[in-house]
């Protein structure tokens, strides 16, 4: 089976902008899951879609948001850009406990 | 929600030796403990995982032990090689019947060779 993929790999924006990150899970999975990675905080978690459903938030502000489309692929988005919002944003997607992460999204805001 | 702690933060070994990297987590509910090995430059990748009916769980060079009692979990690499050198995460479920996990820290593995 494919790996979990996540578009794009890399992005620049702009603060005050928006970015909308894209992630395909594997094959079958239901669930995904999204984390932001960074030095200082290391990998804490957004939140988890299944079945487009919305069943777990972490401790983000509302300018975190994603949806789930009926085919399983995630997207989230970021509005209002901040300088902290620099970091790697993953994905994982699940079937049961084991959860398989994509190779994440390197963002940075200037 | 779970809290899980890390230690240590930098693990220096020499090549051949035994490593071991500890964590604790807060709640008494949670059931699954996965193991993530996380090289520069790519995501982490699931290398272990014990659920808490068991104590322990062996593959190769890889070993997991789980204390309920105690609520800590560790993870055990021997005979290390280069290769092993990487940043590993333990990580317990964010509870509430879904998916999604609180990780610890993580650990920055280094092989002397």
């Amino acid at each position: 089976k494919a790996g979990v993929t996540q578009t794009p790999r890399y992005l620049i924006k702009t603060r005050g902008q928006q970015v909308t990150l894209s992630c395909s899970p594997i094959s079958g999975h239901r669930s995904v899951s999204w984390y932001q990675q960074t030095p200082g905080q290391g990998l804490q978690f957004l939140f988890e879609y299944f079945s487009e459903t919305q069943r777990n938030k972490g401790n983000f502000p509302g300018r975190f948001s994603g949806r789930q489309f009926s085919n399983s692929r995630s997207e989230m988005n970021v509005s209002t850009l901040e300088l902290g919002d620099s970091a790697l944003y993953l994905c994982a997607s699940s079937d049961s406990y084991e959860q398989y992460f994509g190779p994440g999204t390197r963002l940075t805001v200037t | 929600g779970e809290n899980v702690e890390q230690h240590p933060s930098t693990l220096s070994v020499q090549e051949g030796d035994s490593a071991v990297i500890k964590c604790t987590y807060s709640d008494s509910a949670s059931n699954y403990f996965p193991w993530y090995k996380q090289e520069l430059g790519k995501g982490p990748q699931l290398i272990i995982d014990i659920r808490s009916n068991v104590g322990e769980k062996k593959d190769q060079r890889i070993a997991v032990t789980l204390n309920k009692t105690a609520k800590h979990f560790s993870l055990h690499i021997t005979e290390t090689q280069p290769e092993d050198s990487a940043v590993y995460f333990c990580a317990a479920p964010q509870g509430g019947g879904a998916d999604g996990l609180t990780f610890g820290k993580g650990t920055h593995l280094i092989i002397q060779p």
